[in-house]
């Protein structure tokens, strides 16, 4: 059974700063991993996806890595603002079957001014 | 592109009573559709994988007599809470992939409180 473990569960940092969240995986055999926003009481923001044959993949201020012969992806921010500051989920496509998806608990972010 | 709409976002009814959720997909033809249940501070739980004109097929420990879903059209699934009980108060989202892709597009959520 795949598992998704994310850390830090909380981080609060100053804006401007730059940071990393993780996330580690069990079962290697994934076909691709999916970083998400989720803002209180709302539904998810697609940030990144990476496809298993992929090692990064960026977005603006945001980069995302996979290693996954390591069972390990990080989500690289750069320049935090404010309005960076939501729940980042990461989910792994695979590992127990195809197209279902396969949560972390998620990085409660804050970013103060 | 790829947009999944939710109705309601909001909704609150008694104990006993049954609740309908509308997932639509509305620029593209949705051949599967997932939902997904996400409790308080807690992360997303697959709840059930469905495919246009099949059953569902549901996770471990949900049971598919409460949790009624149908996926009749391309565009749209519904979930239907029956009997809803305090216990089932949580947030649905439903997720939604189209023929051939990869990535699940999301609703923005529905909000279930059960009193």
């Amino acid at each position: 059974k795949q598992e998704v473990t994310q850390i830090p569960a909380a981080l609060s940092v100053p804006e401007g700063e730059n940071l990393v969240l993780n996330c580690s995986f069990t079962d290697s055999a994934i076909y691709n991993l999916q970083w998400f926003r989720q803002d209180p009481g709302k539904g998810l923001t697609s940030l990144l996806l990476i496809q298993s044959s992929q090692r990064e993949q960026t977005s603006g201020r945001l980069n995302a890595s996979l290693d996954k012969s390591s069972g390990r992806s990080t989500l690289y921010i750069a320049a935090s603002q404010p309005g960076d500051s939501a729940t980042y989920l990461c989910a792994v496509d695979g590992g127990t079957s195809y197209g279902k998806l396969t949560f972390g608990q998620g990085t409660i972010l804050t970013v103060h001014p | 592109g790829a947009v999944v709409s939710q109705h309601p976002s909001r909704v609150i009814c008694k104990s006993g009573t049954s609740v309908k959720i509308e997932c639509r997909s509305l620029d593209f033809q949705a051949t599967t559709m997932f939902w997904y249940r996400q409790f308080p501070k807690q992360s997303l739980m697959l709840m059930a994988t469905s495919n246009e004109g099949s059953k569902a097929t549901y996770e471990q420990g949900v049971e598919k007599d409460k949790f009624l879903i149908n996926h009749a059209s391309l565009t749209l699934s519904t979930l239907t809470v029956t009997s809803a009980h305090p216990e089932d108060s949580s947030f649905y989202i439903c997720s939604a992939r189209g023929w051939g892709g990869y990535e699940q597009y999301f609703g923005p959520g529905t909000r279930l409180t059960v009193t």
